[in-house]
């Protein structure tokens, strides 16, 4: 079944430590994204990939970065100059499709937690 | 820049019971809307969609939203809810011609038995 991976599903880290959270999908989608989950927040966007090589800043850019070297990987590093980066991270992907009328396909998450 | 407002953080609902979750969003422009529910721990997944036509539409597990461009509103609705209902649900809006999707703040279904 084709779906989207995302692991680990649970990480701990010290502050001041760089920390890179896994996505891999095999729906040969070209679109692919990352949201950040706080309780009473909503999905807020970090990061989103069109297309290989290529990515753009989303809502909460600030203290993450990205690659998108492969299509199956969108690979996310929280950097020690992220302030609050406790939370639980989501992974998505979705066809392009003609302009936002894809929906998202989500994974299961990586809840990171760091003290 | 569009928004969505989902303004029940929980709602609570006797099994069996009808049950409507609020959404309203903004937008200049012409939007496509979705419903999407999340079990704990989990991503999220896909319930129903509008992108034009029947303002009615009908989603998975007994699910339908119906999408009034007078209130700018897309409220959803479940005529009667099982216990397997108990979960998260997030309303979200994209801008035509635009990947980017906003989500709305969420809303927690607790179905009572």
């Amino acid at each position: 079944d084709g779906g989207i991976t995302q692991s680990p599903k649970y990480l701990f880290r010290k502050e001041g430590q760089n920390v890179t959270l896994s996505c891999e999908q095999n729906l040969n989608h070209d679109a692919m994204y990352w949201y950040r989950q706080d309780p009473g927040q909503g999905l807020r966007l970090i990061y989103y990939s069109q297309i290989v090589n290529d990515f753009q800043k989303g809502d909460i850019a600030e203290g993450y970065s990205v690659s998108r070297e492969k299509k199956e990987s969108f690979p996310l590093t929280v950097t020690s100059a992220q302030k609050n980066p406790t939370a639980f991270y989501l992974c998505a992907s979705s066809i392009p499709g003609t302009g936002g009328n894809s929906p998202l396909h989500f994974g299961n998450g990586t809840r990171l937690t760091v003290t | 820049a569009q928004s969505v407002t989902q303004l029940d953080s929980q709602v609570p609902v006797f099994e069996e019971a009808p049950v409507e979750l609020r959404c309203n969003y903004s937008s200049s422009v012409s939007v496509y809307l979705f419903w999407y529910v999340q079990y704990p721990n989990q991503g999220l997944q896909l319930l129903l969609k509008y992108l034009s036509g029947s303002t009615l539409v009908k989603g998975i597990n007994g699910f339908e939203a119906e999408f009034n461009k007078s209130q700018t509103s897309f409220h959803l609705r479940k005529p009667s809810v099982h216990i397997s209902d108990t979960a998260e649900y997030f309303c979200a809006v994209s801008v035509r011609g635009y990947q980017k999707v906003t989500f709305g703040t969420g809303t927690k279904l607790q179905v009572i038995p």
